[in-house]
């Protein structure tokens, strides 16, 4: 069963830049899409952007799209957002979470493991 | 791309059953039957209930079931528990942005 756990959040300036990172830990991350998602406090879950299992597919949210990029690193099992020209919006806990699909480039069924979350939070 | 609609609460007594509504369109739980259910205590990670409409995965009690008519998703809580006490999301995959969740429910156990 894999594990997620991210990291790279802190406390950063509006207009900077931070890469938060995804490790997985156990089998069969490669075969995964995977998901970040984005709660502000006291808010509800968003939905921000997907890799596909491969990389070669990344998918973003409005609110991310041209500020956010998503990449992998099948051989060290982890996958990277990062995040620039941040905004006060931005703040919150952000996951990461494994799709349940397996191989999938088009279509995203639900994430079945996420991670403990890290938070950011963009403030002068 | 909107979120899904739930219910900004709903109560129960223990023992009771509820359902929680959500609401999509066409585009997402209208035509596609890739819905989840989460579970969000507070300060922790969302947990999936449900997948594909119906599915538990292994581990999740019997007691939490899906279905879906048209353009809105159902969960179903039976025999309430205080531990059931926690936020409710739904989720779906979307034609025209991927992935959404609803705007999420939160149960109060009476």
């Amino acid at each position: 069963q894999v594990q997620l756990v991210e990291s790279g959040g802190g406390v950063v300036q509006p207009g900077r830049s931070l890469r938060l990172s995804c490790a997985a830990s156990g089998s069969m991350f490669s075969n995964h899409g995977i998901h970040w998602v984005r709660q502000a406090p006291g808010k509800g879950l968003e939905w921000l952007a997907v890799i596909s299992y491969d990389g070669s597919k990344k998918y973003y949210g409005d609110s991310v799209k041209g500020r956010f990029t998503l990449s992998r690193d099948n051989s060290k099992n982890t996958v990277y957002l990062q995040m620039n020209s941040l905004r006060g919006e931005d703040t919150g806990v952000y996951f990461c979470g494994k799709d349940l699909g397996t191989t999938s480039l088009f279509f995203y069924y639900g994430l079945d493991v996420w991670g403990q979350g890290t938070t950011v939070t963009v403030s002068s | 791309q909107s979120a899904l609609t739930q219910p900004a609460s709903v109560s129960g007594s223990l023992g009771q059953s509820i359902t929680i509504s959500c609401t999509g369109t066409s585009g997402d739980i209208g035509t596609y039957n890739y819905v989840s259910w989460y579970q969000q205590h507070p300060g922790k990670a969302p947990k999936v209930l449900i997948y594909d409409v119906t599915y538990r995965p292994s581990g999740v009690s019997n007691r939490f079931s899906g279905s879906k008519s048209g353009n809105t998703a159902s969960l179903t809580i039976s025999g309430l528990q205080a531990e059931d006490e926690a936020d409710y999301y739904c989720g779906s995959y979307t034609s025209t942005a991927i992935y959404v969740f609803g705007t999420g429910t939160n149960v109060a156990v009476l």
